[in-house]
């Protein structure tokens, strides 16, 4: 199976700060990465698939990049809303894998 | 609106089994393929298993297979989630996610609320 790790496991940043959160895979994936965010007790929400692109409705601060091994997901300017936990996730394989997840909390 | 509602969640001991449902609306169920996901208290998401729009390919993680089924119902909308012989660490909330896609290799841009599922004696 193709291992997700994300990193770091939490972090805690400012209102208006850059935050950048990054997923390596055990192995090449292309570009078969997508972003989640999940407020406590909520369902997951989809913010980026295929490594970059943004999904409808999702803010135009939220961007993503990366391929082969090596993604990131940047927050340009961190809005209270945005505090949340934030999951990668691998599709290249049918064996679908998450990372472990960043929380993302208030400074 | 598009959406999934799942039930069948509950209290069951070890070794029991239960089936969960999730019926979707406001899209073509038929079109695509659907996933299980479920989170343990406290801890983060995993994926369980993924059924094609079809039902022609089915995947499971390790820790479920040959206990878990998965199938669907495309005249009812429905999917289900057939849990047998229960583990303690199979206690999670479940949720069901529509892919983007007619197989299992696109984001879930649909997911149920959850339905809580607690394995103990």
């Amino acid at each position: 199976d193709i291992q997700m790790t994300q990193s770091p496991s939490s972090l805690s940043a400012s209102v208006g700060d850059r935050v950048t959160i990054t997923c390596r895979a055990s192995q090449t994936i292309s570009r078969d990465l997508n972003w989640y965010q999940q407020k406590p007790g909520k369902a997951p929400n989809l913010l980026i698939s295929a490594a970059s692109t943004l999904q409808s409705g999702v803010p135009s601060r939220f961007s993503g990049s990366g391929s082969g091994t090596d993604f990131t997901l940047t927050i340009s300017s961190l809005q209270p809303e945005d505090f949340a936990t934030y999951y990668c996730q691998q599709t290249f394989s049918p064996l679908v894998t998450f990372g472990g997840g960043t929380k993302v909390e208030i400074k | 609106q598009v959406q999934l509602v799942e039930s069948g969640g509950g209290v069951v001991q070890p070794g029991r089994s239960l089936r969960l449902s999730c019926g979707a609306s406001g899209f073509t169920f038929s079109d695509y393929g659907m996933h299980w996901v479920r989170q343990a208290p406290g801890k983060g998401l995993e994926w369980v298993a993924v059924i094609w729009y079809d039902g022609s390919n089915i995947y499971y993680v390790d820790s479920v297979k040959g206990r878990f089924t998965i199938s669907r119902d495309n005249s009812k909308n429905t999917l289900y989630l057939q849990m047998n012989s229960l583990r303690a660490e199979d206690t999670a909330v479940y949720y069901c996610a529509k892919d983007g896609a007619f197989g299992g290799g696109d984001g879930m841009d649909v997911w149920g609320q959850g339905t809580t599922v607690t394995v103990s004696s």
